[in-house]
């Protein structure tokens, strides 16, 4: 079963143009992350956020979690054709089993040139 | 550092036939998970190892699908008999004590089944 939820499905933009991308789940989590996946390849992870944390930066990347609304959002900055990819939240439940990641349906970027 | 590999990387195979995939993880990574995903899917999770021991393998639907992971290291996937419905991108990844909570990700094997 899925738990995180991504939104929206797909999104297309320009280059240069920052694209954000929102995640909701369900169940009280340990932390919250981030892959990317491009056409044919394996999931690269971006980032990880603690339950305990509200925000992070990794470079283009801005990760805010809300655990009172169940709620995630990914902001890539500056964006470039080759963030072009599927983005998928993962959430690592509390009182689950540990490293468990649940994903969601994912978010396909398409960044235009 | 080498990253995990997989292989095959594609498989066509005709329906009720077996079919095998394996993985070697990252070096130094104990703990190695098998996910199936779908087509405008997420991975879903079949089975965790830590080490050689299977301590996660919930959603493997054990009737036709088996895993191991001998010494701890490669880990075989395997399927028999295959269904049209087991049509998927089988990934593996990796992680360890120290990163646990990022898994590392192989480029998957894309199976058809005919």
């Amino acid at each position: 079963s899925q738990q995180g939820e991504e939104d929206p499905q797909a999104l297309s933009i320009q280059e240069g143009e920052n694209a954000t991308m929102n995640c909701s789940y369900k169940t009280s989590i340990n932390n919250l992350q981030w892959y990317r996946q491009n056409s044919g390849r394996g999931l690269v992870h971006l980032i990880l956020i603690r339950s305990n944390e509200r925000e992070k930066h990794s470079g283009r990347l801005r990760v805010t979690l809300d655990t009172s609304k169940k709620s995630s959002s990914l902001l890539i900055t500056a964006s470039r054709a080759a963030d072009t990819a599927s983005y998928f939240c993962a959430t690592e439940e509390s009182g689950g089993s540990n490293y468990k990641l649940t994903f969601g349906k994912g978010t396909l970027l398409t960044v235009n040139p | 550092e080498a990253g995990v590999v997989q292989s095959p990387r594609y498989k066509i195979i005709e329906k009720k036939q077996p079919v095998a995939f394996w993985c070697n993880p990252i070096s130094g990574h104990n703990t190695l998970y098998w996910y199936r995903q779908n087509l405008g899917q997420g991975p879903e999770l079949l089975i965790r190892y830590e080490n050689e021991e299977a301590v996660d393998d919930s959603q493997l639907p054990k009737d036709r699908f088996s895993a191991e992971r001998l010494k701890g290291v490669d880990s075989t996937l395997k399927i028999q008999p295959a269904e049209l419905g087991d049509s998927a991108v089988y990934l593996c990844a990796s992680s360890s004590r120290q990163t646990r909570a990022a898994q590392y990700f192989g480029p998957g094997t894309r199976l058809l089944v005919l």
